[in-house]
Formats: structure tokens, sequence, C-alpha cells
């Protein structure tokens, strides 16, 4: 069964550096996905891409965030300058197109900034 | 801003019995409701969803009841067993993006 894979399972870094997360969507999704879950928290929309584009991303997606579709294959997540606070789960999710609305996530990425 | 609201952070049921899961909107908004269930170190897992122009969803052991005059969503797995220990997530989708719930998590006594 396809699945959504992410890269690497643990990311730890000192804040001020940049990451990059990544993600390889389920291969005929269209719409792509980033969510974050700090620790004892609920799980977060960060922003959607569809063809090339960002469709929408919320407060928290600000200047320091990126995504990019390099390929056909990989969905990135950078962070300029990591923050204390930027410590999360990250989670990269796909959907199939138009008309369906179950959305599939990968296993996450555990990103640890001190 | 919670939108989407699961007051019972943990349940307990013994195996066998009825598992009933709640879960609370505001927006009027949602158009589609989902659960996901999640393990320690794992994504979650698309398990039900409904439409809003239902009130009721089965899989299996799996049933989604939707109450929109109330604004209010339940999942019920029966009967319950021991690998449906996990936290389940209920969330709600408007404009492609899903609004999570703060989870409940569900132990199944043996």
């Amino acid at each position: 069964e396809p699945e959504v894979t992410q890269t690497p399972s643990h990311q730890v870094t000192q804040m001020g550096q940049e990451v990059i997360l990544r993600c390889v969507p389920i291969s005929n999704h269209l719409y792509f996905y980033w969510y974050r879950q700090i620790l004892g928290q609920k799980v977060e929309f960060l922003v959607s891409f569809y063809n090339n584009e960002i469709s929408e991303k919320s407060e928290i997606f600000d200047d320091q965030f990126s995504v990019e579709r390099p390929d056909g294959s990989n969905f990135t997540l950078k962070i300029r300058s990591t923050k204390l606070e930027d410590s999360a789960m990250y989670f990269c999710a796909s959907l199939r197109g138009v008309g369906v609305y179950e959305q599939y996530f990968g296993p996450g990425t555990r990103l640890t900034v001190t | 801003d919670q939108q989407v609201k699961q007051n019972s952070p943990s349940l307990s049921v013994q195996e066998g019995r009825i598992s009933i899961l709640n879960c609370d909107y505001t927006n009027s908004m949602f158009d589609y409701f989902l659960w996901y269930k999640k393990y320690p170190a794992e994504g979650p897992t698309f398990l039900i969803s409904i439409s809003s122009i239902k009130d009721k969803n089965e899989d299996g052991r799996f049933t989604v009841f939707l109450n929109k005059s109330a604004k209010h969503l339940s999942l019920h797995i029966v009967p319950s067993q021991p690998g449906d220990s996990a936290v389940y997530f209920c969330a709600a989708c408007g404009n492609e993006k899903l609004t999570f719930g703060t989870g409940t998590r569900l132990t199944i006594i043996p």
C-alpha cells in the first residue's frame, strides 16, 4: 500500500541554523501539506501546496518557513533560522485530489532545537 | 481558537465493550469530518470520515455519527479490541486544510 515517507526521523539542530525536512508524498496525489505537533498539544496546520504553489498557510508559517517541490517526488519544508519554539513533530500529508478529503500522513520528523 | 474540541483527554473501556469518542466543533463552514488514530512516534492514520450532508457512516467496527444542529460528532468502536488503544483525533475539513482536536487517549482494558 502506498504511503507517505519522511526523512529524517529525528533532526537535532542549534538555534539559528537552517533545517530542511523532506517528504515523499503518495505518487498520484496532487495536494501536499505540512502540519506540526508541539509536545502535548494538538496537530496544527502549517501550509498547503498545490500545482507548485502555496494554496494556503497559517499564521505560524511566517517568513522563516518555505516549501518546495524540487522534483516530481520530493516535498520539502525549510526553516531558515530555527528557534527553540520550533521544536515539534512535523508531519507531511498528501491528498489525492479534488472531491476527496482523506489526507494521508507520514510518520513525522521530530525536530529538536537546542 | 478552539474550533474543534475533544473534551475527554482520556477514556478507558473494557475489551469487547463499546468505545464512544466525542468531538464538538464551532465552525459551521466545515464540510467534512475525519477521525484519525495515532500511535506514539507515528503519524496520524486515517480511520473513517463523514460528509456534512450525512449523519452516519459505518466501516466495520467503526461508526461515525454527525449531529449538525448540535455541531457534534462521535466515533463508536464496537467491539473494542486491545489494538484499538491509541490517541484518537477528530479533524474537520474546511478550505482543504484539516483542523484537529486535541485528541482522546483510548485505553482498552483486557
